[in-house]
């Protein structure tokens, strides 16, 4: 199974300010997966980011909120923009461990996001 | 798109024993599947369990299985001789990336 290296692995941010999270996968990959985890939640999609094209995102998110880049086929980042306390939660990447619908996601170990 | 209905927010039980967790889901496609994630108090996700549409048989991993009753479009996590290792969040997800609210199975000794 894929390792997903993420980091920061968490951060305390001031309002207003932005931080990009990156993600970094062993193996090649065609998409990599943005969620968010609010507190006590369950995970939710933010966006799927694809080499060499722009991000997909799911209702509810933009691109001027989380840009995202994918510049190769290893590597991600997710950018919070214009934070506010409603922001602070669990952001994680994933990516599938293969190709199609039936293979199971691997997830990074998260970034811990807190807004001041 | 496939909805993940998940409707236990939290489970006890004790060491040894056998719990179920529920979950359903709604889709009008004919193909699709199921997955159980972990997720401790750590934070990590850890994948558990996989169950397509068309498998012939319930899926089993270890003392992980699934109850795969397509008629009643469910698909509830049992896990046997429970651990105290395993209390944890629980989610149950869709091949379209989707995940219920989750379950808090909480094994006591």
């Amino acid at each position: 199974s894929a390792v997903i290296s993420q980091k920061p692995s968490r951060d305390i941010c001031q309002r207003g300010t932005s931080l990009t999270i990156q993600c970094q996968v062993d193996s090649q990959v065609t998409m990599m997966f943005w969620y968010r985890q609010q507190p006590g939640q369950s995970l939710t999609l933010i966006a799927t980011a694809n080499q060499g094209s722009e991000a997909t995102y799911e209702s509810g998110f933009v691109i001027d909120k989380f840009p995202i880049s994918r510049p190769n086929l290893t590597f991600s980042t997710l950018t919070v923009s214009n934070m506010s306390p409603e922001d602070s939660s669990i952001y994680l990447c994933s990516v599938r461990s293969g190709r199609g619908g039936n293979q199971p996601q691997h997830f990074g170990d998260g970034t811990r996001l807190s807004i001041l | 798109a496939q909805k993940i209905t998940q409707t236990q927010p939290g489970m006890f039980v004790q060491e040894k024993e056998a719990v179920t967790l529920d979950c359903t889901y709604d889709t009008s496609d004919p193909s699709y599947g199921l997955f159980w994630y972990k997720q401790p108090s750590s934070g990590e996700m850890i994948f558990l369990i996989y169950q397509g549409s068309y498998d012939q048989q319930n899926a089993t991993e270890g003392r992980y299985s699934l109850n795969f009753q397509k008629a009643r479009k469910s698909a509830n996590l049992v896990i046997s001789a429970s651990q105290l290792g395993d209390s944890a969040m629980y989610f149950c997800a869709g091949y379209a990336l989707n995940f219920g609210k989750g379950t808090s199975l909480l094994v006591t000794p």
